[in-house]
């Protein structure tokens, strides 16, 4: 069981739409809702930004939202900040029972 | 509310073990997996292994299998995530994680091995 695969970097301008693929397999994302993001700020714990694909947890913006098509989820920043620059990973359960959950490889997304 | 609150940050020599706390509260330990994730300096998160405080079932992932051990103490919602023959590259912050849909993660435990 590989790690989901994302672009290393995405960057964008601020007040600009973003959006980071995460691409994986019928074994992972194309078989469950159990898909999440996390921002990760330099020196910090992972912070849950969507959760199960598309919804996400109180007190995030909603210039976050997901979605998820075949094997391939999707995190959009509309109208990205200063503040969005930071390390997103997804992550999904898989069918492997040995290797029952894998992350992303990780995006860096820039604010110009 | 859903809590995981881990140990304090350990450093160790290469070939030591470390043995990770993570207590939990707010929820019924039992009903959920438990997970443990790491990551090294610069790195991604990495997948550890998961503990099934129902059924008994642990897993962990082949490159840490022979020298992890995941234990947990129901009585006091406690789990453990103990590895052995440390190596330097196993420098890193270890996270235990509840990932249920709506995933809790505890504050993380960076364990430094060094000589």
């Amino acid at each position: 069981q590989s790690a989901l695969t994302q672009p290393a970097s995405v960057s964008g301008s601020p007040g600009q739409s973003i959006t980071i693929s995460c691409a994986g397999t019928n074994s992972d994302i194309g078989s469950y809702k159990y898909i999440s993001w996390y921002q990760q700020h330099p020196g910090k714990a992972p912070k849950l930004i969507i959760y199960e694909v598309s919804y996400r947890p109180s007190g995030v913006s909603n210039r976050f939202s997901a979605s998820k098509s075949g094997n391939t989820a999707s995190l959009t920043i509309s109208g990205v900040q200063a503040e969005d620059e930071a390390d997103y990973y997804c992550s999904s359960y898989t069918t492997s029972s040995t290797v029952p959950y894998v992350f992303g490889t990780g995006t860096k997304v820039i604010v110009l | 509310q859903v809590q995981l609150v881990q140990s304090g940050a350990e450093v160790k020599k290469p070939g030591a073990s470390v043995k990770v706390s993570c207590q939990t509260s707010g929820y019924t330990f039992t009903d959920y997996s438990l997970h443990w994730v790491r990551q090294a300096p610069g790195r991604g998160l990495e997948w550890v292994g998961w503990i099934n405080p129902n059924s008994g079932v642990t897993t962990s992932a082949q490159k840490f299998q022979g020298r992890v051990s995941m234990t947990w103490d129901t009585s006091i919602k406690t789990a453990y995530l103990e590895l052995s023959s440390l190596q330097f590259d196993d420098t890193a912050i270890y996270y235990c994680a509840r990932l249920s849909g709506y995933d809790y993660w505890g504050q993380g435990t960076l364990v430094s091995v060094s000589s």
